[in-house]
């Protein structure tokens, strides 16, 4: 079955970077595109990008260009982004899921805490 | 970017009713719209896609229907485990875009 492991909370300074990571199986992953959203605490869903595995091929939310980037590692199934000059408003779940237009699977989400 | 307004913002039912639950998009999205359930610290769930698909594995009490710019997500015989936060989606225009949520609770 799919499956989509995310890697662990962060907690990271203002103005710093961070890179989380999104494992995947169960799927061909260079066959679908994997999108991020972002779900800021009790608030809705935001859809950062998507990059297509095979050709490395991203799109991105017009919001979050400059601030995230979205790279995979075809060799270990693995999606990641890394946010950089992280802020307060940067404090969020980060969700990994495959799809085209709709998403029937998601990680299990990558808590990411921006504080001094 | 295409804004999805959702109605109600919250609302409760009774075990057994019948809900609605509706999406505005602010253009077409022929319908390139999806619906997820969100419980409280979990991943959201795929509910309906394409408007109208129910997605393998949910329980036929959900539905969804629309065309265009208007679209709903019915729960019939409204059972305890569908409380929730519930979201729209379309998948027609980059970025794709999600409503504000509407939660669901039994009264």
């Amino acid at each position: 079955q799919v499956k989509l492991l995310q890697s662990g909370a962060a907690l990271v300074k203002p103005g710093a970077s961070v890179k989380m990571s999104c494992k995947a199986s169960g799927y061909t992953f260079t066959d679908y595109w994997v999108s991020w959203v972002k779900q800021s605490h009790g608030k809705s869903l935001e859809w950062i990008g998507e990059i297509y595995p095979n050709s490395g091929a991203t799109n991105f939310n017009e919001k979050f260009k400059g601030k995230a980037t979205l790279t995979v590692d075809k060799s270990t199934s693995t999606a990641y982004m890394e946010l950089s000059r992280l802020t307060s408003e940067d404090s969020a779940i980060y969700y990994c899921t495959p799809g085209v237009g709709w998403f029937a699977y998601w990680g299990q989400g990558t808590l990411v805490t921006v504080s001094s | 970017d295409i804004q999805m307004t959702q109605s109600p913002h919250s609302l409760s039912a009774s075990l057994g009713e019948t809900v609605s639950i509706e999406c505005l998009a602010s253009e077409g999205i022929s319908n390139y719209l999806a619906w997820y359930q969100q419980k409280p610290g979990k991943s959201p769930q795929l509910l309906i896609y394409y408007a109208s698909s129910l997605q393998d594995g949910v329980p036929s009490r959900f539905s969804g229907s629309g065309s265009g710019t208007q679209y709903s997500l019915k729960i019939s015989n409204m059972q305890p485990e569908d409380e929730g936060v519930y979201y729209c989606q379309q998948g027609y225009k980059y970025p794709f875009t999600f409503g504000s949520g509407t939660k669901l609770e039994i009264k």
